[in-house]
């Protein structure tokens, strides 16, 4: 991957359960997002965390950064049969954080 | 709700023709990217501009090129289609201030060339 690696690369679980996204990535970086994209669609955004954040909450999201590993987590709670989708993390690299690249992606089956 | 436009949506075209990819943003954004995708794969990067007549090569090698004359407009031209360019075209726009806002993206060009 141009960025690094996604993991697990597929996830499937029970409706109710927990998932749990990881993402490493090589350079330094300005910020982290993790986007969502449902099948043949376009990406769509949920959550950025910063380069001097730890941890950020969205809802049933909650994003995890360490950049002493250079990586991150992506947690779903109470997961719901509405989630099945591919998430990828995307870095902002330095400088200025303008030119944004993609990692592998985890592709997230929930059953109900 | 998209407020960044791409079409066609669905193209098959032929070995050695000439297509343009067209990308449209109504939210004024400065920063316009193009991502190519293959099905269940990751992102890469093959264009981006900072603004208007500002246009830079991404991380991967395309024969593509894009243009930028007007913020609102970035489209992706193939002068001559190959099978190998058989893939889905994304495009997205943010805005250049602050750093590190997100990407929105239009919901893609799948192009099949035969």
């Amino acid at each position: 991957s141009q960025q690094g690696e996604e993991d697990p690369q597929a996830l499937s679980i029970q409706e109710g359960e927990n998932a749990t996204m990881n993402c490493s990535y090589k350079t330094s970086i300005n910020n982290l997002q993790w986007y969502r994209q449902n099948s043949g669609r376009g990406l769509v955004h949920l959550i950025l965390i910063r380069s001097n954040e730890r941890e950020k909450h969205s809802g049933r999201l909650r994003v995890t950064l360490d950049t002493s590993k250079k990586s991150s987590s992506l947690l779903i709670t109470a997961s719901r049969a509405a989630d099945t989708a591919s998430y990828f993390c995307a870095t902002g690299s330095m400088p200025g954080g303008f030119k944004t690249i993609f990692g592998a992606g985890t592709r997230l089956f929930v059953k109900a | 709700e998209a407020d960044i436009y791409q079409t066609p949506r669905y193209l098959v075209i032929g070995t050695g023709k000439k297509i343009t990819l067209e990308c449209s943003q109504t939210m004024g954004h400065d920063k316009m990217y193009w991502y190519q995708q293959d099905p269940g794969m990751e992102l890469h990067l093959i264009h981006y501009s900072y603004g208007v007549n500002s246009t830079e090569k991404g991380d991967l090698s395309s024969e593509s090129t894009v243009s930028r004359i007007r913020t609102e407009h970035f489209p992706l031209t193939l002068e001559s289609a190959r099978p190998s360019h058989t893939s889905q075209y994304l495009c997205a726009s943010k805005k250049g201030i602050p750093m590190g806002s997100p990407l929105h993206f239009g919901n893609g060009t799948r192009l099949t060339v035969t």
